[in-house]
């Protein structure tokens, strides 16, 4: 099974900070090059939300101020510019292989 | 409208057996693959079952594998989950996902709202 790692489990930013995530997987999620790394937002009592598919994909009405990067085994999500609403938890998932395995999650606080 | 409903769940007690329902509606329910994923109470996302979009495969969590049955009723539009042996570790709110596809990278893009598990005596 491909083991996701994802950090910080928790951070606690301002409104307007630049703010990143990362994950890191076992092995390499990528092959023809295409990234098998999926970036979701779930907000408490709240079922998950795709924000970013195929590692730098931005779901449709996503906002623009998110965005993903990354290859192989390491990759980022980053908010730009934070808002209030962005207060979540995030996961990052790998769709490579079965099982579909998802990182810990990290707890974005706005301070 | 893209939308899947999940039905089905209660309070159940250990060894017992539950079957989880998922309406689809407003996509063409045969194209997809579905899955399930859950979330016990204050803990991340584990991923439990997909089925291909036409049925013919079926892939499992190793924690669920020869307990739970995923399948699909194209017919009804409907996803299952037939749980069986449940355990007190199975208790989480369970999420019906649609696959977004190969162009979209296997995706989860589209879940249901979920539906609670409680397995206790």
């Amino acid at each position: 099974d491909i083991q996701m790692t994802q950090s910080p489990s928790s951070l606690s930013a301002s409104v307007g900070d630049r703010v990143t995530i990362t994950c890191r997987a076992s092995q390499s999620l990528s092959q023809s090059f295409r990234s098998y790394l999926n970036w979701y937002q779930q907000t408490p009592g709240k079922a998950p939300k795709l924000l970013i598919y195929a590692a730098s994909n931005l779901q449709n009405g996503v906002p623009p101020r998110f965005s993903g990067s990354g290859s192989g085994t390491d990759f980022t999500l980053t908010i730009s510019s934070l808002q209030p609403e962005d207060s979540a938890t995030y996961y990052c998932q790998q769709s490579y292989s079965t099982p579909y395995t998802f990182g810990r999650g990290t707890n974005l606080e706005i301070k | 409208q893209v939308q899947l409903v999940e039905s089905g769940g209660g309070v159940v007690q250990p060894g017992k057996s539950l079957r989880l329902s998922c309406a689809a509606s407003g996509f063409t329910f045969s194209s997809y693959s579905l899955h399930w994923v859950r979330q016990a109470p204050g803990k991340g996302l584990e991923w439990v079952a997909l089925i291909s979009y036409d049925g013919g495969n079926e892939y499992y969590a190793d924690s669920v594998k020869g307990r739970f049955t995923i399948s699909r009723d194209s017919s009804k539009n409907t996803l299952y989950l037939q749980m069986n042996s449940l355990r007190t570790e199975d208790t989480a709110v369970y999420y019906c996902v649609r696959n977004s596809g190969y162009d979209l990278g296997d995706a989860l893009d589209i879940w249901g709202q979920g539906t609670m598990v409680t397995v206790s005596s």
